[in-house]
């Protein structure tokens, strides 16, 4: 089985500017969930994606927002970028919603924010 | 702060030597996970205790939960330079919802 991906890998934006991510996850999964990683602030939930529906969101403001396809391929967005989004983000697949489970997780995609 | 806590943040032993490491939680739990991250290879998931469990091993790994300290260690034995990466725990709170701990990160000198 393929294992989670995310695209892009790299990415740099300029402040005030948008962007979107890309997660495809195991096949057969249901759950995605994203998280930003940064060195000061170690690992941040933002939202996690259940059959198409958000069944769990973290303290981000609204400009992050994401969604999911029927395929189970997510998305999430950041509009207006600011200096701090600069961070790895995550994105992790499970079949159950939640934690009940082991999670996988894709390689990340390292976004910085200029 | 939605995080866990974990001890130490930062551990350096010699290779051979066991490496044990602390994770404390704040509300009751389902679950608790750690995992794995090295540079440039992503968090791996290495171990899930349920909450009617205090002990698991795989391989290497023992982990421990007393639900009554909120509390679980991982101790790795016999540590090689490959373990070399941060460590994470991640409790599933009553929502469904994982909390994740700072992490350790575990050096491992040759």
């Amino acid at each position: 089985k393929a294992g989670v991906t995310q695209t892009p890998r790299y990415l740099i934006k300029t402040r005030g500017q948008q962007v979107t991510l890309s997660c495809s996850p195991i096949s057969g999964h249901r759950s995605v969930s994203w998280y930003q990683q940064t060195p000061g602030q170690g690992l941040q939930f933002l939202f996690e994606y259940f059959s198409e529906t958000q069944r769990n969101k973290g303290n981000f403001p609204g400009r992050f927002s994401g969604r999911q396809f029927s395929n189970s391929r997510s998305e999430m967005n950041v509009s207006t970028l600011e200096l701090g989004d600069s961070a790895l983000y995550l994105c992790a697949s499970s079949f159950l919603a939640g934690g009940q489970e082991t999670q996988y997780f894709g390689p990340g995609t390292r976004l910085l924010v200029l | 702060s939605q995080q866990g806590e974990e001890d130490p943040q930062a551990l350096s032993i010699q290779e051979g030597e066991n490496a044990t490491m602390n994770c404390s939680y704040k509300t009751s739990i389902n679950n608790l996970q750690w995992y794995r991250q090295n540079s440039g290879r992503g968090l791996v998931h290495l171990i899930l205790i349920r909450s009617n469990e205090r002990e698991k091993h795989s391989g290497r790994l023992r982990v421990t939960l007393d639900t009554s300290k909120k509390s679980s260690s991982l101790l790795i034995t016999a540590s090689r330079a490959a373990d070399t990466a941060s460590y994470f725990c991640a409790s599933m709170d009553s929502n469904y919802q994982l909390i994740w701990g700072a992490g350790t990160k575990l050096i491992i000198k040759p």
